[in-house]
């Protein structure tokens, strides 16, 4: 199993103001997920971060409100930029292990006020 | 796009009671995974599906998935408090790496 560390666990945003969430693993990884949920709802994949290159966003989501970093192959970082209360959310970065299982961080909860 | 609904949205039960949820995909899916989230927690593996008509079980919890590889279920026998929270399948078409997330169902259990 992979073992994933996120930062910061909580936080309260002013609108207007960008935020970066970290996220650790304990192993080495090729691929790393930036999913979205928002409140009450299911989970939206928001990219898709390989180390090297560019990350891969799905429909509805732009580099420029949510830029990612991945310098090496067990961190990556994601930035929710310009923030406004509809970014109030959980931010999950995720892995997929053996077996295809994905692990999840313990979840980055958003609040804009 | 390819889609996951999930029903029901939200169920209650009294403790000791059946609870199934239901997936559906509108695409045909190489495997199906299901998880499960406890309140102010993330997202947490039960289990993986690949075969067609495979059935699964965890102890209380029986897993199965279609015969047309579309749709899947989740049956808990005599529910627990312990079972609380938010259940969710989540499905990936071959050549592809990423998981479309169906809509969840949110279990209630009343001791």
């Amino acid at each position: 199993s992979a073992v994933i560390s996120q930062k910061p666990s909580r936080d309260i945003c002013q609108r207007g103001t960008s935020l970066t969430i970290q996220c650790q693993v304990d192993s080495q990884v090729t691929m790393m997920f930036w999913y979205r949920q928002q409140p009450g709802q299911s989970l939206t994949l928001i990219a898709t971060a390989n180390q090297g290159s560019e990350a891969t966003y799905e429909s509805g989501f732009v580099i420029d409100k949510f830029p990612i970093s991945r310098p090496n192959l067990t961190f990556s970082t994601l930035t929710v930029s310009n923030m406004s209360p509809e970014d109030s959310s959980i931010y999950l970065c995720s892995v997929v292990g053996q077996g295809n299982t994905i692990y999840f961080g313990e979840g980055s909860w958003l609040t804009v006020v | 796009g390819q889609q996951v609904m999930q029903i029901p949205q939200y169920q209650h039960v009294q403790e000791g009671e059946d609870f199934t949820t239901y997936c559906n995909s509108s695409t045909t899916l190489s495997n199906i995974q299901w998880y499960k989230q406890r309140p102010g927690g993330h997202p947490v593996f039960l289990i993986q599906l690949v075969k067609s008509g495979e059935v699964k079980k965890q102890k209380r919890l029986t897993f199965q998935f279609g015969e047309a590889k579309k749709n899947s279920s989740l049956h808990i026998t005599a529910t627990q408090t312990t079972d609380v929270g938010t259940y969710f399948c989540a499905g990936k078409n071959s050549g592809t790496y990423k998981y479309i997330f169906g809509t969840g169902t949110r279990l209630k259990v009343l001791a």
